[in-house]
């Protein structure tokens, strides 16, 4: 057990819908995270929140949208994502941002997302 | 542009040792870090290195030589439950991780 949960797990949608991933961390970090996992690929790191903030904003597609109403809370919103989208959907957390060895991060399960 | 290169697959026996090497072009250095990942599960954290030299941690290992751009973990007394994808990530001026593709290590009985 990490401290990062996420849910749901899985989730199969269409192009047309709209859902939400969930992130909660319970280890008192101030800075989360959301990251794209594709297979053989390197992790593609998507948003950065520090203390409530957004400090990162790597050029992601603005169907995807996160919000972070509290440093505990990570939500991912989706909406007319396209096939080429579905990946594993990681969530992390860490201490700080830029924090040396303090900015650790600990990952959650992640969400295997399916796009029909 | 920023680079991490890593062997996208290697194979050892049980009880042996491995070693997997780790090569980065980066803008700027604030640390590189190593993290474990088995199939279907999260990447956990192994080791954190900032400064050149050997961290040991049990039966595994990392070392640095910022001079070079180069790190390797290092794998002793090879289990079954080793088997796995080792990442290797570099955080640079931004304080962004910078990750490889992983290798995907397969520990032979």
């Amino acid at each position: 057990e990490t401290g990062v949960t996420q849910t749901p797990r899985h989730l199969v949608m269409g192009m047309t819908n709209k859902k939400s991933l969930k992130c909660e961390q319970h280890l008192g970090h101030n800075a989360m995270y959301w990251y794209k996992q594709s297979a053989k690929k390197p992790l593609e790191l998507m948003f950065v929140y520090n203390f409530k903030e957004q400090t990162e904003n790597n050029s992601v597609p603005s169907r995807f949208s996160p919000e972070c109403p509290n440093s505990s809370h990570l939500f991912l919103h989706l909406h007319t994502l396209q096939p080429e989208d579905s990946a594993l959907y990681l969530c992390a957390s860490s201490q700080v941002v830029g924090g040396g060895g303090t900015d650790t991060q600990y990952f959650g399960p992640g969400t295997r997302l399916t796009v029909l | 542009g920023q680079n991490i290169d890593q062997p996208t697959e290697m194979t050892a026996t049980e009880g042996a040792i491995v070693q997997i090497n780790c090569t980065y072009q980066t803008s700027g250095f604030n640390g590189l870090f190593w993290y474990q990942q088995h199939a279907g599960e999260a990447p956990t954290f192994l080791s954190y290195n900032v400064l050149d030299g050997l961290e040991e941690k049990g039966r595994f290992s990392s070392f640095l030589s910022r001079s070079k751009g180069y790190s390797y973990l290092l794998l002793k007394e090879l289990q079954m439950k080793d088997s796995a994808s080792y990442l290797c990530a570099v955080e640079d001026s931004n304080y962004q991780l910078i990750w490889g593709a992983g290798t995907k290590l397969i520990i032979k009985p």
